[in-house]
């Protein structure tokens, strides 16, 4: 069955500092890789997106992500954090029948 | 450009109490749409999805349902509400065949007391 795991729950990084979330997914074809932020009380916003091509894809706000499909990963990376970049970031994948299939998030908490 | 809306934003409702959600989306046409919730401190659940009107996909057995009146309207209903329902509820929606990229409203804080 598709499944998509983020190893850590909660991330606290200094602003200035760079920044990686880690995904890795469960599916056995080409994956479609999502990235979305959830700031808090509010909806999900689409961060970047991987069907196919380039394997590094740049996203909004200044975000990357790298697909390794030796590794069923999909880390989120970004070279400079700032401090509206704390929230919940959760990486999903496209499961077959109109479904998305999300991770479990990683609250992201920025140092002054 | 196309826009979600949801509303109530928040609802305060006892329990055995009716729920009805909405949401809207405007500037496209047939898209799919979505009902997430989620719990606190978890990820998202998928509720019902519809490709059409009238055509609902349940994933969760529950007390739950949804409805597709019209092409971009998709409500969320319940005829008694349970503690357990108590979430936050997106509302998503998705260009048909556009390889699951979808986009979500701004969500409702439902809590049952």
């Amino acid at each position: 069955a598709q499944s998509v795991t983020q190893p850590d729950i909660h991330i606290t990084v200094s602003e200035g500092a760079s920044l990686e979330l880690r995904c890795n997914y469960s599916y056995g074809a080409t994956p479609y890789l999502f990235w979305y932020v959830q700031s808090p009380g509010q909806g999900l916003q689409l961060l970047l997106k991987y069907f196919s091509g380039d394997t590094l894809v740049q996203g909004i706000k200044g975000f990357e992500a790298e697909f390794k499909r030796s590794q069923s990963s999909f880390n989120l990376r970004k070279p400079s954090v700032h401090w509206s970049d704390a929230a919940e970031y959760f990486c999903a994948v496209g499961a077959g029948y109109n479904k998305l299939i999300f991770g479990a998030g990683t609250r992201l908490a920025v140092h002054p | 450009s196309q826009t979600i809306h949801q509303w109530p934003a928040t609802l305060v409702q006892p329990v055995g109490s009716p729920l009805s959600l909405e949401c809207t989306v405007e500037g496209t046409s047939n898209p799919n749409l979505y009902w997430y919730r989620q719990a606190a401190g978890r990820g998202l659940q998928l509720l019902f999805y519809s490709v059409g009107i009238g055509q609902i996909s349940s994933e969760v057995p529950q007390n739950l349902s949804a409805s597709r009146p019209q092409d971009r309207q998709f409500i969320l209903s319940s005829k008694k509400l349970l503690l357990s329902d108590s979430g936050f509820y997106l509302c998503a929606w998705e260009l048909a065949g556009s390889s699951y990229e979808q986009y979500f409203g701004p969500g409702t804080r439902l809590t049952v007391t």
